[in-house]
């Protein structure tokens, strides 16, 4: 079974804060996805790679970034972290035909 | 751009009937089609996947169908229970495997 495993899944970071929220998965694929879920907004692409080294912006890259120096770790860096960054985020790997997700983070910030 | 919508976006019903959720694209040119139960404060779960050349896919209780020419897909649930509650979400993919695009989701309330 594909594991897709994130660091955290509660976190609480004051404003400001550079936070940093790791993703790993076990299947060597090469896509990896960032995503970031609110009521009413449904799931919402910040970052994907396609390869180590290599992302591409989604929607809402504003205020993040990303980090891919293994094929399997996908880290989502905000660098100065705001209160409307509380969110669920999401991390999510792929062999080009099935996504699989990780359990989720949520982070506050406060 | 594509956009997913879903329908309904809630539904309630009693356990052990039969029920359909529906999915549908404004840009039918979608590769693969994917199924997803989440539960809440939780990760997005894998149900189905029906892949370009397929027209459904079925596991268990659950099946799964898609019409490329119409843009729509439908989740058929058969004797619903009160653990198939969860919010149901349904994802197009280009033939790279790198644009998912998701619908809202439609919450399913199985009642005892």
């Amino acid at each position: 079974d594909v594991k897709v495993t994130q660091s955290s899944r509660y976190l609480v970071k004051r404003t400001g804060e550079k936070v940093f929220l790791e993703c790993v998965q076990d299947m060597d694929h090469e896509n990896m996805f960032w995503y970031r879920q609110d009521p009413g907004l449904g799931l919402r692409l910040i970052y994907f790679s396609y390869d180590v080294k290599m992302k591409e912006k989604g929607d809402i890259p504003e205020g993040y970034s990303v980090s891919r120096e293994k094929k399997e770790r996908f880290s989502l860096i905000l660098e100065s972290a705001s209160t409307n960054q509380t969110s669920m985020y999401l991390c999510a790997s792929t062999d080009s035909y099935e996504q699989y997700f990780g359990p989720g983070t949520r982070l506050t910030v406060t | 751009k594509q956009e997913v919508t879903q329908i309904p976006a809630a539904l309630s019903v009693p356990e052990g009937e039969n029920l359909v959720l529906n999915c549908s694209f404004t840009d039918s040119a979608i590769y693969n089609l994917q199924w997803f139960r989440q539960d809440p404060g939780k990760g997005l779960t894998s149900l189905l996947l029906i892949q370009s050349s397929q027209r459904e896919q079925t596991s268990g209780r659950l099946n799964a169908s898609l019409d490329k020419s119409s843009g729509r897909s439908t989740l058929y649930i058969a004797a619903s229970q009160p653990g198939d509650s969860a919010t149901y979400l349904c994802a197009g993919v280009d033939n790279y495997g790198q644009n998912f695009v998701f619908g809202p989701g439609t919450r399913l309330s199985v009642l005892p």
